[in-house]
């Protein structure tokens, strides 16, 4: 069984603070997904990764890809209260169109 | 709009009846998932269809979950004798693939109560 270990498991910090968080394993992923909810909605797909090694950014966040293929991690710079939310990362195993391996998530709340 | 639709968004049942929990899928995605998220945590895989047969069905949790897509659009999940731990809220998504990355769209999902 594959598993996605996520931390923190919380995290609660002031607006303009950088944070990161974390998403590990041991199984090695085709791709790996982050993904963030917000309560009564289902998760929005932010960025996807497929490259062990890659850095993508979408604006204040920057995701990273390792180079084994089995973790990432998402750091946001400088952040504010609209990121507040559930972060999701999501794994797929079979490099086409599988059902993803969750992660628990991180519940992020950036307080003004 | 044009996103993944679940309908009804919430359904609260008695332990022992019969339920079921619909999706409309974006126009177009061929593949079609169903997750079920309890409290706290993140969403776990309950079956794929591709089309109208289901691809992967690994996830289901035993014989009282059973789901369709009859015609590989609308998708119907369908739980008998329902229990106590069945509470959840179920997921749907859908996507495109060849996707390569396999980017899934989710819809708002339909939160499940059992008495």
């Amino acid at each position: 069984t594959q598993l996605l270990e996520q931390s923190p498991q919380f995290l609660s910090i002031q607006e303009g603070e950088n944070l990161t968080v974390y998403c590990n394993s041991s199984s090695v992923f085709s791709s790996l997904q982050w993904y963030r909810q917000e309560p009564g909605e289902g998760p929005v797909l932010l960025v996807t990764v497929v490259t062990g090694g890659e850095v993508k950014k979408l604006k204040r966040l920057t995701f990273q890809f390792g180079d084994a293929r089995k973790d990432s991690s998402l750091h946001i710079t400088a952040a504010q209260t609209g990121d507040t939310g559930l972060y999701l990362c999501a794994g797929d195993s079979g490099g086409g169109a599988d059902g993803l391996t969750f992660g628990k998530g991180t519940h992020l709340i950036i307080q003004p | 709009g044009a996103g993944v639709s679940q309908t009804p968004s919430n359904k609260v049942t008695e332990k022992g009846k019969y339920v079921e929990l619909r999706c409309d899928p974006i126009s177009g995605h061929t593949a079609l998932y169903w997750y079920r998220q309890s409290l706290g945590q993140g969403p776990e895989f309950l079956i794929y269809f591709q089309g109208t047969g289901a691809a992967d069905d690994s996830g289901l949790p035993n014989d009282r979950f059973f789901a369709v897509r009859p015609e590989g659009s609308v998708s119907t999940l369908k739980i008998q004798r329902t229990e106590r731990g069945d509470s959840a809220v179920y997921l749907c998504a859908s996507s495109s693939p060849p996707a390569g990355s396999n980017e899934q769209f989710f819809g708002p999902g339909t939160r499940l109560t059992v008495l």
